[in-house]
């Protein structure tokens, strides 16, 4: 069974640039969700994918967007970068029935974005 | 709104000795609570989670948590702690205007001494 990966692990970039952010889910799993862990955080909901459609999305600004593709991967992008958005960014996946049924979410190692 | 608190930024405690770590919660509805850890530079693992049942859940690596409904609490637990327990852990709730949306505390660092 293939976990939750990630890429890039770390990247740094300036302000005003954009960045994309990419996830594959766990074998099997079609819903997946992105989270941001500013520092001394907890993890907070960007949004989530089901079926290549979004399902659900947090408080964060149009300039945050995402995809998801047939195989259930999915990427985060986020225009115009500020220095707030440094931060971990956390690509989760879950099951068909969702954590109601299996209670877990599946998470990447995350991908750790510098804004300079 | 729905929300998780932490109480304590960080707890310390000697190896061999019970830990608690404290989490409250407050969430509409019956609530999905759940205990995440996470190792530095890695992402989040799965510890336990209550949705129904039995109020003391065992979990992962010998922690269990404890759901009190009447004080809107989840605590986890564990009888001997181990320096390799020392990590930061999260509570979490889960959102049921969401149902596959997870909301965390802000974590509480856990530091076990030999």
């Amino acid at each position: 069974e293939t976990g939750v990966t990630q890429s890039p692990t770390h990247l740094i970039k300036t302000r005003g640039q954009q960045v994309t952010l990419r996830c594959s889910s766990q074998s099997g799993h079609n819903t997946v969700s992105w989270y941001q862990q500013a520092l001394g955080q907890g993890p907070q909901f960007i949004f989530q994918y089901y079926r290549e459609e979004e399902n659900g999305r947090g408080n964060f600004p149009p300039r945050f967007s995402g995809l998801q593709f047939p195989n259930y991967s999915s990427e985060l992008n986020v225009n115009a970068l500020e220095l707030d958005d440094s931060a971990l960014y956390l690509c989760a996946s879950s099951g068909p029935y969702g954590i109601s049924n299996t209670g877990e979410l599946f998470f990447g190692e995350g991908s750790r974005l510098t804004v300079l | 709104a729905q929300s998780v608190a932490q109480p304590e930024d960080q707890v310390n405690v000697a190896e061999g000795n019970p830990l608690t770590v404290k989490c409250t919660y407050s969430v509409s509805g019956n609530p999905y609570l759940f205990w995440y850890v996470q190792y530095p530079n890695r992402g989040l693992q799965f510890l336990l989670k209550y949705i129904t049942g039995d109020n003391l859940v065992k979990g992962s690596y010998g922690f269990e948590a404890e759901f009190n409904k009447s004080q809107t609490s989840f605590h986890l637990k564990k009888p001997s702690a181990l320096v390799s327990d020392s990590a930061l852990y999260f509570c979490a709730v889960r959102d049921p205007e969401n149902t596959d949306k997870l909301i965390f505390g802000t974590g509480t660092r856990l530091q076990v001494f030999p």
